[in-house]
């Protein structure tokens, strides 16, 4: 079946660029999304791409997709403390509207 | 625009007992998801409902059910709890099947059962 993997874990200083990467292994995907969830709080959509683009770009937000690698990553530029949270990605294919999310990255932001 | 809506919030029930809980999707919105969220498996997904008939399944047991009305509010229903359904439920709404790519997730019901 489908798989999606994150890293667990990414610590940066406010301020620095960080990066979460995501693999996924179902070459059918057509959305790829991010999610972002703060302790105690359902799931904010942050951005997605269709899967024949290679890169959208959306405030500080960059997503970058290399479907050869079934890879995807998500670029926080100028990261703030209030960036600290668990980063979700997820694939859909063309089954409808299911969602298969990674196990999620939580990233903490150093002042 | 109003968001996803789940009621209720919180939720606290006893092993054998039943449990409904309720969504409603973003104005005009016909799809809804539901997934299940624990620390041990993450977010799973459960069903999906569009125009009040059941388009995917998850793999869960047959205890977990739902259905949407014709107001395109959605129901999911789980019998029999057991401790391991302790879990956020969190549902999802998105414009229309397949085409629409964007899902919106609601705040989520905290279920604990005891």
């Amino acid at each position: 079946g489908e798989d999606v993997e994150q890293s667990l874990f990414l610590s940066v200083r406010e301020g620095d660029s960080s990066v979460i990467n995501c693999t996924y292994t179902d070459s059918s995907s057509t959305y790829l999304y991010w999610y972002k969830q703060e302790p105690g709080a359902g799931l904010q959509l942050l951005t997605y791409i269709f899967s024949n683009m290679d890169m959208k770009q959306d405030q500080r937000l960059t997503v970058l997709l290399n479907k050869k690698d079934k890879h995807l990553s998500l670029r926080i530029a100028d990261t703030q403390t209030g960036d600290s949270a668990i980063y979700f990605c997820a694939e859909r294919n063309n089954a409808g509207n299911m969602l298969t999310f990674g196990g999620g990255t939580r990233l903490m932001v150093k002042p | 625009k109003a968001g996803v809506t789940q009621t209720p919030r919180y939720l606290i029930k006893t092993r054998g007992q039943q449990v409904t809980l309720s969504c409603s999707p973003i104005s005009g919105h016909r799809s809804v998801s539901w997934y299940q969220q624990t620390p041990g498996q993450g977010l799973q997904f459960l069903f999906e409902y569009f125009s009040e008939t059941q388009r995917n399944k998850g793999n869960f047991p047959g205890r977990f059910s739902g259905r949407q009305f014709s107001n395109s509010r959605s129901e999911m229903n789980v019998s029999t709890l057991e401790l391991g359904d302790s879990a956020l439920y969190l549902c999802a709404s998105s414009l229309e099947l397949a085409g629409g790519n964007e899902q919106f997730f609601g705040p989520g019901t905290r279920l604990t059962v005891l």
